[in-house]
């Protein structure tokens, strides 16, 4: 059963535009989320964080949205740029993190 | 360069054997987490140890065992190996064993090939 869903498996925007990419969860318990980025041959990396207390959280061109009553989060990148191009999991902590499965972004020149 | 380093990057063993997989942490970060991906799947968390102690354990199965020594690093071991075995197995660390809000520095990962 998981506990954190990602939906979308892929995802292309226009470069400029801007990029929603959403997540899922089951575990009210949950009391962090995060997203992290991947590139190919690279271990996934940190890009933002939200506290289940908060409703937004930005930083730069990324903004998470939580609706803790939908048990949803979204990540929104404005504006998307071709460097964005990678997958996004979304991660949730409970005693440690449950990931999702990923979502591949494309940012179209 | 995260700064967790793994090894080996690539991995190519047959079924039944027994492979040792590496990770060095970031300096300075007591805790080393395991995660393993298989294809199209999301990270699933293997084991957590904090300072040489086992902290929490995930789906690990019974086949595969960790440890972590105390120069830090770690080692996971996985033992009578199958076909479905294959798959992305990443190393992470953190400062300090409740990291929720910054999250874990991850390694590149070592690619494990059963055939």
């Amino acid at each position: 059963d998981q506990q954190v869903k990602q939906n979308s498996p892929s995802l292309s925007v226009q470069e400029g535009r801007i990029s929603i990419l959403n997540c899922d969860y089951t575990n009210s318990m949950f009391d962090y989320f995060l997203w992290y980025k991947k590139y190919p041959a690279e271990g996934p990396t940190f890009l933002i964080s939200i506290s289940s207390i908060k409703d937004k959280n930005e930083d730069g061109r990324f903004t998470v949205f939580l609706n803790k009553s939908a048990k949803h989060l979204s990540l929104h990148i404005v504006p998307s740029q071709p460097g964005d191009s990678a997958v996004y999991f979304c991660a949730a902590a409970g005693q440690n993190f449950v990931f999702g499965p990923g979502t591949r972004l494309s940012v179209l020149p | 360069d995260s700064g967790v380093t793994q090894t080996p990057k690539h991995l190519i063993t047959a079924t039944g054997q027994r492979v040792t997989l590496r990770c060095s942490p970031r300096s300075g970060d007591l805790s080393v987490y395991w995660y393993q991906q298989s294809l199209d799947q999301g990270l699933q968390f293997l084991i957590q140890y904090y300072n040489g102690e086992e902290r929490a354990k995930g789906n690990i199965l019974e086949r595969f065992s960790a440890q972590q020594f105390p120069d830090l690093h770690s080692e996971l071991n996985l033992s009578s190996l199958e076909l479905g075995d294959s798959a992305l197995y990443f190393c992470a660390s953190s400062a300090n064993p409740d990291s929720r809000r910054y999250g874990y520095t991850f390694g590149s990962g070592t690619r494990l090939t059963v055939v």
